[in-house]
């Protein structure tokens, strides 16, 4: 069955360093998102992608994110200067539709 | 009003009975509804779906909406001890620009005790 794949799967940073956290969505979806769940909290949305372009985001996805689409196979996620309270566990999902997001196994993202 | 609305828990229940989850949410434009677990530092896995009022049954699982209380809940019948877990509820709107959003509660925790 097809999934979603994200790398690297833990990613070691000190603050004000850049990342970049990449996902390979399942081919035939068309909508594309991250997520990002900090130690023992609830799974927060960040950005949803659609037709090439940011189609919501929320008030966490500061200037300091972006997203891009850069192949039309990944998915990537660039935190540009990275904060203490940025540690969390990202994760990219991918649906077709309406239907169910289908996450991938998630980056753990510890900045020092 | 917070969107999507769980009791976090812990729901303790013994080994064989039911289990019942329980959320809401607040923007009557949602339409989907979806339970996910999640184990600790794990990905969260889809239960269940559902998009009609009603309930929809798979195995052990049953989902039951009903939209004009804005409720959705789980039940999780013959409840083992593997189905200790968080469970996530997520409900979903469409977004200007042709996408959607799906928005999850804070989770519930359950556990299944012998």
């Amino acid at each position: 069955e097809p999934e979603v794949t994200q790398t690297p799967s833990h990613q070691v940073t000190q603050m004000g360093q850049e990342v970049i956290l990449r996902c390979v969505p399942i081919s035939n979806h068309l909508y594309f998102y991250w997520y990002r769940q900090i130690l023992g909290q609830k799974v927060e949305f960040l950005v949803s992608f659609y037709n090439n372009e940011i189609s919501e985001k929320s008030e966490i996805f500061d200037d300091q994110f972006s997203v891009e689409r850069p192949d039309g196979s990944n998915f990537t996620l660039k935190i540009r200067s990275t904060k203490l309270e940025d540690s969390a566990m990202y994760f990219c999902a991918s649906r077709p539709g309406q239907g169910p997001l289908h996450f991938g196994n998630g980056t753990r993202l510890t900045v020092t | 009003q917070k969107e999507v609305e769980q009791n976090s828990g812990p729901l303790s229940v013994p080994e064989g009975a039911i289990a019942s989850l329980n959320c809401t949410y607040s923007d009557r434009g949602s339409q989907s509804f979806f339970w996910y677990r999640q184990y600790s530092g794990k990905s969260p896995e889809l239960i269940m779906f559902i998009y009609s009022n009603g309930d929809k049954e798979d195995g052990r699982f049953t989902a039951q909406l009903n939209k004009a209380s804005q409720y959705v809940s789980l039940l999780i019948r013959d409840s083992q001890p593997s189905d200790s877990a968080t469970y996530l509820c997520a409900v979903n709107r469409r977004v200007t620009g042709g996408g959607n959003k799906l928005t999850f509660g804070t989770g519930t925790q359950l556990k299944v005790e012998l």
